[in-house]
């Protein structure tokens, strides 16, 4: 069974929007990580947020995580071409990734 | 610096057949996990491995299983191969001590006729 909900299934944005997407999880967790995978191959790690954190930022991309509420958000900035990919959030507990079904982001030129 | 590697690439296989698929993790990572993503679906845990043992499992049954070398490497096993096994098989690599952060290989897509 899936750990965590992703929302929206599908997002279709044109270069330059940003592009926001959430994350809803059931159980305690140690860190939250957000992948990216392209025509489903391998998975590409692209930001990990601890428990006690609040809010991250790397390049252009902005983690924030609510304990409280399980849930997170992945807000990407300026989005191009290259960000076509499908977006997955991934709960891990002690070593354990638990995913979600995934959000498939589209940018189109 | 070599990622985590995989083969191979591609599998077709009978149903009731049984299949071994390979994984060298990133150099400096000790754990291995493993991962199947269906279609459409994100990808889901099968087991860990961590020196040499079975350190925590999935919800998967005993047709799944595994190993791992004394060089980190790691197979896994599927045996008694079904329709429904058809997937990419993942695995990542991690160190113990960088909060589990996990790096995945390309993948083996498995196809059970």
């Amino acid at each position: 069974s899936q750990q965590g909900e992703e929302d929206p299934q599908a997002l279709s944005i044109q270069e330059g929007e940003n592009a926001t997407m959430n994350c809803s999880y059931k159980t305690s967790i140690n860190n939250l990580q957000w992948y990216r995978q392209n025509s489903g191959r391998g998975l590409v790690h692209l930001i990990l947020i601890r428990s006690n954190e609040r809010e991250k930022h790397s390049g252009r991309l902005r983690v924030t995580l609510d304990t409280s509420k399980k849930s997170s958000s992945l807000l990407i900035t300026a989005s191009r071409a290259a960000d076509t990919a499908s977006y997955f959030c991934a709960t891990n507990l002690y070593g354990k990734l638990q995913f979600g079904a995934g959000t498939q982001v589209v940018v189109t030129p | 610096d070599a990622g985590v590697t995989q083969s191979p690439t591609h599998l077709i296989k009978t149903r009731g057949q049984q299949v071994t698929l390979r994984c060298s993790p990133k150099s400096g990572h000790d754990t291995v996990s493993w991962y199947q993503q269906a279609l459409g679906q994100g990808p889901q845990f099968i087991f860990q491995y961590y020196e040499e043992e079975e350190r925590q499992r999935g919800n998967f049954p005993d047709r799944f299983s595994g190993h791992q070398f004394p060089n980190y490497s790691s197979e896994l096993n599927v045996n008694a191969l079904l329709l429904g096994d058809s997937a990419l098989y993942l695995c990542a690599s991690s160190s113990t001590g960088e909060a589990y952060e996990q790096y995945f290989g390309p993948g083996t897509r498995l196809t059970v006729t």
